[in-house]
């Protein structure tokens, strides 16, 4: 089945410790989408890539960086992640930016 | 500004009761989008529905419905004959241009949990 898969669904790093997120989807879309969110609380868009083109919130801290190698593949890197970093991230695609999005099951991740 | 509310935070409902999720948006977009999507315990977003600006047709799925009112800025959701398994929470979005062109972001609303009872 096509999907949006995320690797992995639980990760545990130490402050300040960087840390690699993956997302891989089979379903060819043209945009990913990376979410930050906490609990109780609505996803919160950090940034998207519309095929090669990365597109940065405003708002997204510095700390967190994408790359999207190829068209299957987005990564999300916390250079320094803090405590305030834990959270649920959840990565999105869509065929184009006004379709559905698409989520994968999310990796939880906490910092000690 | 965008904006989507959820003001019903929690609902509880016993199995086979009806229950209706409001979600309320503010838009000055002429084209938008809305959508609900639900988050069971897993964590995992699963897509139900989109409704563009200029379809108000309401739409049923089964044992879901789907109640758009421009006039009211609505996109209500209704669960007939609840179950167990719907207890998660419900987010209702809108679709927003952002700054790149014709891409759009998901503002969402603050969800709904409702929680079915057995």
């Amino acid at each position: 089945d096509a999907m949006v898969i995320q690797n992995p669904r639980y990760q545990v790093t130490q402050f300040g410790k960087p840390v690699t997120l993956s997302c891989s989807q089979t379903l060819n879309h043209n945009v990913m989408y990376w979410y930050q969110q906490k609990s109780s609380q609505a996803p919160k868009l950090l940034f998207h890539y519309y095929d090669k083109d990365f597109n940065n919130e405003a708002d997204t801290p510095d700390n967190f960086q994408s790359r999207r190698p190829n068209t299957s593949f987005c990564f999300l890197d916390i250079r320094s992640p803090g405590l305030g970093d834990a959270a649920m991230y959840l990565c999105a695609t869509s065929i184009h930016s006004y379709n559905e999005q698409f989520f994968g099951p999310g990796t939880r991740l906490t910092v000690l | 500004a965008q904006k989507v509310t959820q003001a019903q935070t929690e609902i509880s409902v016993v199995e086979k009761e009806d229950v209706t999720l409001d979600c309320v948006y503010e838009t000055r977009d002429t084209t938008y989008y809305l959508f609900w999507y639900k988050q069971p315990p897993s964590g995992e977003l699963v897509f139900l529905i989109r409704r563009n600006s200029f379809d108000e047709q309401n739409e049923i799925s089964g044992r879901y419905s789907w109640n758009f009112q421009k006039s009211t800025s609505s996109f209500n959701f209704t669960i007939t004959a609840s179950q167990v398994v719907d207890s998660a929470v419900y987010f209702c979005a809108l679709s927003r241009p952002i700054s790149s062109g014709s891409a759009r972001q998901l503002t969402f609303g603050s969800g709904t949990q409702l929680t079915v009872l057995p």
